[in-house]
């Protein structure tokens, strides 16, 4: 399978634990997205790297939120000290504005 | 106000009729997507446009950059089309903005 793939696909937590998702892009691919969406509602913006490089952050990505992309190839997005509120589909892709293709997403819960 | 919106938000259907989801977006875009998520599934992505007019299948896709409107049409639809489809603006700034999606459903 050669399309973008996200680990876990579930994570269950309690509040207040650190929880980290890692996305591995299309290998071609030298830009990464990630994106948060929860229900009913559309995707939204969180973060956005060119290589190893982050270069635009969404203003909904707290100081609890970091991600990564050490090697310009897999990245992981950590959230820390979680909160039920951080509930949501966490989704990763890679490619372009112009040709984005999606990962399965991760689907996090908080209790 | 969101950069894009569409509408309906929910749409039921009956096997076989015409479907067509609207898009509005106010932000500058370089491409205008339309994706589809099923339940509990990934996105797809269904088509890209930047201009005029795509089809694919029982799927076209059309845009008016001048009135910054977006169409997605489904010609004699069927039940596997049950699905959410999110319209999304991609503008020269990287970033990407989402509507809220479409759910339809198609009764058999």
């Amino acid at each position: 399978d050669t399309g973008v793939s996200q680990n876990p696909r579930h994570k269950i937590t309690k509040r207040g634990q650190n929880v980290t998702f890692r996305c591995d892009p299309i290998s071609e691919h030298n830009r990464l997205y990630w994106y948060r969406q929860t229900l009913g509602q559309g995707p939204e913006f969180l973060t956005y790297f060119q290589n190893e490089a982050q270069l635009e952050k969404s203003r909904l990505l707290s100081d609890r939120f970091s991600a990564e992309r050490p090697k310009g190839s897999f990245s992981t997005l950590e959230i820390q000290r979680t909160e039920q509120g951080d509930s949501a589909m966490y989704l990763c892709a890679s490619g372009s504005t112009e040709t984005q293709y999606f990962g399965p997403g991760t689907r996090l819960l908080v209790l | 106000k969101n950069e894009v919106e569409q509408s309906p938000q929910n749409l039921t259907a009956q096997e076989g009729e015409f479907i067509t989801i609207n898009c509005s977006y106010s932000v500058g875009i370089s491409a205008l997507h339309w994706l589809q998520q099923h339940p509990g599934g990934g996105i797809v992505s269904l088509f890209m446009l930047s201009s005029g007019k795509k089809k694919h299948g029982r799927l076209i896709a059309t845009i008016n950059i001048q009135e910054k409107h977006s169409s997605l049409h489904i010609t004699a639809s069927h039940p596997r089309d049950s699905a959410v489809y999110i319209c999304a603006a991609g503008n020269t700034g990287n970033q990407f903005y989402f509507g809220t999606g479409t759910s339809l459903t198609v009764i058999p």
